[in-house]
This record gives C-alpha cells, structure tokens and sequence, in this order.
C-alpha cells in the first residue's frame, strides 16, 4: 500500500477564497482523522470518521471548516471562506481497529496551507 | 479533559549520549500511549506505544515506561544517532465511547555528531 495519500501537498490562495484538501486513507483502516499542526498550536485534532461517519468534530475551529468522507477511501477538509490564520500543516491519518484496542495512526505527507 | 503535557521542548545531546523525555497526563481513563518521530516535512509516524498494563517496553536502542499512578510516561533513547534528530510526539488515547489521540507540544531532539 502507498500509505495515506493528500492532496494537494502545498497551496497558496488568497484570504477569502475556497480551499479544499484531500485525504485517501489506508484500504482496509475504518478509522479516519485530520490534524493542524502550527508552531503555536502543535498538533490538534480536527475531527475523525469511523466507517465514514464524522463521530467528533469538537476540534473543528469554526463553521468556516467542514470536513466529509462520503466512501471508506476518500475524505475532504473544505475551508470556506479562508483566512491567514489557517495558513498550517494539515495532516490526515488512518488507523485499523483491533478488537477494540488502540493502534497505531498512519499519516499522510501533510498538505501545507498558505493564506495570504 | 483530555490533556498531555511534553518536556522538554528542545534538547541537544551528543552523539552516544542517552535522552530522555516525559509527559504527563490528566486523564486517568487513558490507556494507550504512543511515541511519534517526525521529521522534517514528513507526517509523524510511530515508533513505540506503550497500554496502561504494562510498565515498560523497549525496542532495541528505544524504550518506554508509564507510571500510572503518577500519570508520567517517557521515552528512552540510548546510544543516540545523528538520524535519531527529529521532533517527537507523546500522545494519549482514551478509549471511552471515541477513540481520539491527544499530542504533547513535541521535543526537538538534536544529536551532535
């Protein structure tokens, strides 16, 4: 498997404009998340997905962000309208269930967000 | 809540020395702890993790230990590489009814050849 795959892996755009990142999972994991890494912030969780079902999305920061993984082997980070203080790492990670227990997350490259 | 505190955030060994770095956790619920390295412009990936009934792991020149009592975790690494500089992550799950992995601030590691 090539691991988790995003998309784009860098984008500018500029405040005010529609910005939409893209995740393909791991085939097989049934677990999904997105992460924005800033240097202020580190890593926080944005939401994830449990057979493509968002189950928290507590770390969503504002109505501004809206994420969907409409099939097990695709997710989408949809800003709208964007700002400069998104500009960040957005990281997607998938992970298998295992009888219940934690196990390990596989990340994607990262997609680095520039909003000017 | 759920909440990992990392130190230190930076740190600067020589080559062949031991490092060591620690976090604490609030949450007495938690129950799985893994490590992450991330390098530069990559994703973290994991390199060791550690659950609640288990004191210590290791993993050749890496090791963990937990103490829950104390709600303290560490990472070990002995003998340290040039290629062991990166930055990296504790984290803490709580399996209650979600499964949500919570990271530290992370430590930069820099070994000095």
């Amino acid at each position: 498997d090539a691991g988790v795959i995003q998309s784009p892996r860098h984008e500018v755009t500029e405040m005010g404009q529609e910005v939409t990142l893209r995740c393909k999972p791991i085939s097989g994991h049934d677990y999904l998340f997105w992460y924005r890494q800033t240097m202020m912030r580190g890593l926080e969780l944005l939401i994830y997905f449990n057979n493509n079902v968002p189950i928290d999305d507590s770390g969503m920061p504002e109505d501004r962000f809206s994420a969907k993984m409409p099939n097990a082997s695709f997710s989408t980070l949809k800003i709208q309208p964007s700002e400069p203080r998104d500009s960040a790492v957005y990281f997607c990670a998938s992970s298998p269930t295992n009888r219940g227990y934690n196990t390990e997350a596989f990340f994607g490259q990262g997609t680095r967000l520039t909003v000017v | 809540g759920e909440n990992v505190e990392q130190h230190p955030s930076t740190l600067s060994v020589q080559e062949g020395d031991s490092a060591v770095i620690k976090c604490t956790y609030s949450d007495s619920a938690s129950n799985y702890f893994p490590w992450y390295k991330q390098e530069l412009g990559k994703g973290p990936q994991l390199i060791i993790d550690i659950r609640s009934n288990v004191g210590e792991k290791k993993d050749q020149r890496i090791a963990v230990t937990l103490n829950k009592t104390a709600k303290h975790f560490s990472l070990h690494i002995t003998e340290t590489q040039p290629e062991d500089s990166a930055v990296y992550f504790c984290a803490e799950d709580v399996r209650d009814s979600s499964y949500k992995l919570i990271f530290g601030s992370g430590t930069r590691l820099l070994v000095r050849p």
